[in-house]
């Protein structure tokens, strides 16, 4: 089934303390995205991969870190979580950035306390 | 700096009826939008996109309109069904910043039985 998996689906966890989000997508997309969703704000996008070793600045980076070593997994990396960071985060893969359809993954919702 | 916005937070239509959801952006350089679909406790799921050489594009009970003049899209929804009830987002980019969306708010549709 294609799909695009997160996890972990939800976490909590404390000031400072590093983590990450791994996002894994089986289509062989060259595109893929990282974005929150708060109340009121709707989506906003993180950081973007247009293919391996390729990545981008969203609206909002600032305290989040990408990588992109292979194809199908785009961790986001929240080295030093504050608690403005609690939020739903998706990802997101699509063949190429314009012109075809973007799959979601299911969110991970993250609090940071 | 640049935006995306949806003109109503929330919409109530009576089930049959055509919904029409609004959108404006503030970028004359946008050329590309899409839709997206937001049910509770899911990822956003692609509607339907249209692009600036386009100003209408029709998909299975779903019409997008963009007037360019005026930077505005809208997504209609024909003979709206119960299984419509969900936040509609629409997003926009520039082909040349490649994979950079930036998401409206959304609108909350409800469909009364």
């Amino acid at each position: 089934e294609a799909q695009v998996t997160q996890n972990p689906r939800y976490l909590i966890t404390v000031t400072g303390k590093k983590l990450t989000v791994t996002c894994s997508q089986n289509m062989n997309h060259e595109y893929m995205s990282w974005y929150r969703q708060d109340p009121g704000l709707g989506l906003r996008q993180i950081y973007y991969s247009m293919n391996v070793e390729v990545t981008d600045k969203g609206d909002v980076p600032e305290g989040y870190k990408v990588s992109r070593k292979e194809k199908r997994n785009f961790p986001l990396i929240l080295e030093s979580p504050s608690p403005n960071q609690t939020s739903l985060y998706f990802c997101a893969s699509s063949l190429k950035p314009i012109g075809y359809e973007q799959y979601f993954g299911p969110g991970t919702r993250l609090t940071v306390t | 700096g640049e935006s995306v916005g949806l003109h109503l937070p929330t919409l109530s239509v009576q089930e049959g009826d055509n919904s029409i959801i609004n959108c404006a952006y503030s970028n004359s350089a946008s050329d590309y939008f899409i839709w997206y679909k937001q049910e509770s406790g899911k990822g956003p799921q692609f509607i339907i996109d249209i692009r600036s050489n386009m100003d209408k594009r029709q998909g299975q009970r779903v019409t997008v309109l963009l007037n360019k003049t005026v930077k505005h899209l809208s997504l209609q929804i024909a003979a709206t069904q119960p299984g419509d009830s969900a936040v509609y987002f629409c997003a926009g980019t520039i082909y040349n910043q490649g994979g950079k969306l930036i998401f409206g708010q959304g609108t909350e549709l409800s469909v009364k039985p």
